[in-house]
């Protein structure tokens, strides 16, 4: 079955600081890899997209691709109060017309 | 401009009601999808429309039926619903089903929360 794994428990970090969440993944032949975010009571937001090995850069983010590890993880640099949320890693299997869902990560960030 | 439009945004039915939450969509995309998200938990995938097509039907019990009478709009009728139904009822859109490299990325609407009492 292929899966989608997100370890962690709630992650607290200092504002300022870096949010370091990880994902792994059980099909090797995994081609798409989504960060979403979702505040309680909200829908999912996409927040980053990648699909080659190496780094992503988006404002604050990064998102990083190991495909021979099979992980994917999110960075979230200069914490702020506003990105207390849960992070979604999701992943679309190569040949499935479908995203699968990590449980998610909750990140709190304390002022 | 990636917007997903869900009504209503609140809904509560007795066991006996028949209703549907509406979905729209003007960016174009050939894919959309219902989600079922209970608290605390993943979205969990119910249907995928590719091409106004149903494509995918994650063996859904019968009281929930999609419809999809364009390529903008999804609907999903609801009857004889349970109280364990009760949860966030998500839409989403991709440019082209997922599965194909590079765009799938899912955009969701704000969600219908519905309570089934």
């Amino acid at each position: 079955q292929k899966e989608v794994e997100q370890n962690s428990g709630p992650l607290s970090v200092p504002e300022g600081a870096i949010a370091s969440l990880n994902c792994t993944y059980s099909d090797r032949g995994s081609q798409s890899f989504f960060w979403y975010r979702q505040y309680s009571g909200k829908s999912p937001e996409l927040i980053m997209s990648i699909y080659s090995n190496g780094d992503k850069e988006d404002g604050r983010f990064t998102a990083q691709l190991n495909k021979a590890s099979q992980y994917v993880s999110l960075l979230i640099r200069d914490s702020q109060p506003s990105d207390s949320a849960t992070y979604l890693c999701a992943v679309n299997f190569y040949g499935n017309n479908r995203l699968a869902f990590g449980k998610g990560n909750q990140v709190v960030v304390i002022p | 401009d990636t917007e997903v439009t869900q009504t209503p945004k609140h809904l509560v039915m007795g066991m006996t009601n028949k209703k549907s939450l509406k979905c729209e969509q003007h960016m174009g995309h050939r894919a959309m999808y219902w989600y079922k998200q209970k608290a605390k938990k993943p979205p969990e995938l119910m249907f995928v429309y590719s091409y106004e097509k149903l494509s995918i039907n994650e063996s859904v019990p019968s009281r929930f039926s999609p419809e999809c009478p364009n390529s903008s709009l999804l609907n999903l009728h609801l009857h004889a619903l349970q109280p364990e139904d009760s949860a966030l009822y998500l839409c989403a859109s991709s440019q082209v089903p997922q599965g194909d490299l590079d765009r799938g990325e899912l955009f969701f609407g704000e969600g219908s929360r519905l309570t089934v009492l």
